[in-house]
């Protein structure tokens, strides 16, 4: 059974602060994907890592993946307010999409001025 | 414009009353899901169909029902609805293949009493 475990699972932190949310994974994949949800809202994705050292940018946001590690991360560079939001890793264990994604538990992150 | 639709939106109902809950996508994706997300549990796949009258069984599927008798459309049933099955629901669909990306709809929040 594929295990997605995020953390930390609740975050508050400081505008301008820098901080690294992880997702660990428990079965071969090489392909992870991040969401964004506002509160009441859908997600929406924010990136898709398709191979071992993937590197994607986004504003303030860039995330990465090892797949030797099983291991994804979401580093925030100098937080502002408007990332407030809650933030899903998922993994595609099937190899182009047949079972759908298996998501983390999602990561709460505040951020406070 | 590219969109998931679900309806309805918000849904208050009494244990036992069978209800459907409606989910069409416009991209003539092959692949959709549908998915309960619960707070601290993140989301869960209750079934997935890869294309007209085929679906499966995803990690959460007990209590629902679902059929594909056309590309577009993906409704979820529930029989017996019962207040553990109060929950916020999603529809994704997605073409599929080694570069794919979920769209999910708004969401449908159920409440069971």
């Amino acid at each position: 059974e594929l295990k997605v475990e995020q953390n930390p699972l609740f975050l508050s932190m400081q505008e301008g602060k820098n901080y690294t949310i992880y997702c660990n994974y428990s079965t071969t994949s090489d392909r992870l994907y991040w969401y964004r949800q506002d509160p009441g809202k859908s997600l929406e994705s924010l990136f898709v890592l398709l191979s071992n050292g993937a590197v994607k940018q986004e504003g303030r946001l860039m995330a990465s993946l090892d797949t030797k590690a099983r291991l994804s991360t979401l580093h925030i560079t100098a937080a502002v307010h408007d990332l407030s939001a809650t933030y899903f890793c998922a993994v595609d264990m099937s190899g182009g999409g047949a079972d759908g994604l298996t998501f983390g538990k999602g990561t709460h992150l505040i951020i406070q001025p | 414009e590219a969109q998931v639709t679900q309806n309805p939106r918000y849904l208050i109902t009494v244990t036992g009353k069978k209800l459907t809950v409606t989910c069409s996508q416009n991209m003539n994706h092959e692949y959709m899901s549908w998915y309960r997300q619960d707070p601290g549990l993140g989301l869960r796949q209750i079934y997935y169909s890869m294309n007209v009258e085929v679906t499966d069984k995803g990690d959460v599927p007990e209590g629902y029902k679902v059929s594909r008798k056309e590309k577009r459309n993906f409704p979820l049933i529930l029989e017996s609805p019962s207040p553990n099955q109060t929950s916020l629901y999603f529809c994704a669909s997605w073409r599929g293949g080694y570069h794919y990306e979920q769209y999910f709809g708004p969401g449908t929040r159920l409440t069971v009493t």
